[in-house]
């Protein structure tokens, strides 16, 4: 079964307009983080936003917020007032308290489009 | 930025022969790993590494070796190159396994196989 699930392969915003990227998670574990990385077209992939399992508050780093749902085990990226920069693909992952050796499991990814 | 790269970033090569990549950090991190990313996959996990001489298998490890010699180094390795591992490849380094601290990736390399 998929662990993390971004069921949106692509999305589109207007500038300046806040824009939510999906992301579903599944794990048995208690202890556990979730991290969003933005891939632009230059292909490097640019860590953005951490959140831990046992953290009771949303995290925000700037523009970028985390709708954290533990019960529903979602995990949505908010990016507020999109601007061109911000068009690239956006991946969801998780690192399990039990995993180890520190695997990051990614999703498919979502590919935004901020249009002027 | 953190001081990852990568070498070759591109290379073109034919079935069945060795290729190796080389991961080159800066910031004296004892975590590195080795994924490749494929459409509709994300990234998985082949290799990684928690210190010199010290590697373990990821996920999609059939077909790869590595090695770490040095703590600056993590070079990946495909002994007999086939299309299946046409790919970009991403190194990353972390400090520790501490679940929140975040890894960071280098540039990528393009690799194809013909």
């Amino acid at each position: 079964a998929q662990k993390i699930t971004q069921t949106q392969p692509g999305m589109f915003v207007q500038e300046k307009e806040a824009v939510t990227l999906d992301c579903t998670y599944d794990t048995s574990d208690q202890s556990y983080g979730l991290f969003w990385y933005k891939q632009p077209s230059s292909g490097e992939m640019i860590f953005l936003i951490y959140q831990g399992s046992y953290d009771e508050q949303n995290a925000t780093e700037g523009r970028y917020s985390l709708n954290f749902q533990k019960a529903r085990k979602s995990a949505n990226l908010v990016i507020s007032a999109s601007q061109l920069g911000d068009s690239a693909m956006y991946f969801c992952a998780m690192r399990e308290g039990s995993g180890g050796y520190n695997k990051l499991i990614f999703g498919a990814g979502t590919r935004l489009a901020v249009h002027p | 930025d953190a001081g990852i790269t990568q070498s070759p970033r591109h290379k073109v090569t034919e079935t069945g022969t060795p290729v190796t990549l080389r991961c080159h950090q800066t910031e004296n991190h004892r975590y590195m790993y080795w994924y490749r990313q494929d459409p509709g996959h994300g990234l998985r996990l082949i290799h990684y590494s928690y210190g010199v001489k010290d590697t373990d298998k990821g996920e999609v490890s059939d077909g790869y070796s590595v090695s770490r010699s040095k703590t600056e180094d993590f070079l990946l390795t495909l002994e007999s190159a086939t299309s299946s591992q046409t790919s970009v490849y991403f190194c990353a380094i972390s400090e520790s396994f501490d679940l929140n601290k975040a890894q960071y990736f280098g540039p990528g390399t393009r690799l194809t196989v013909l």
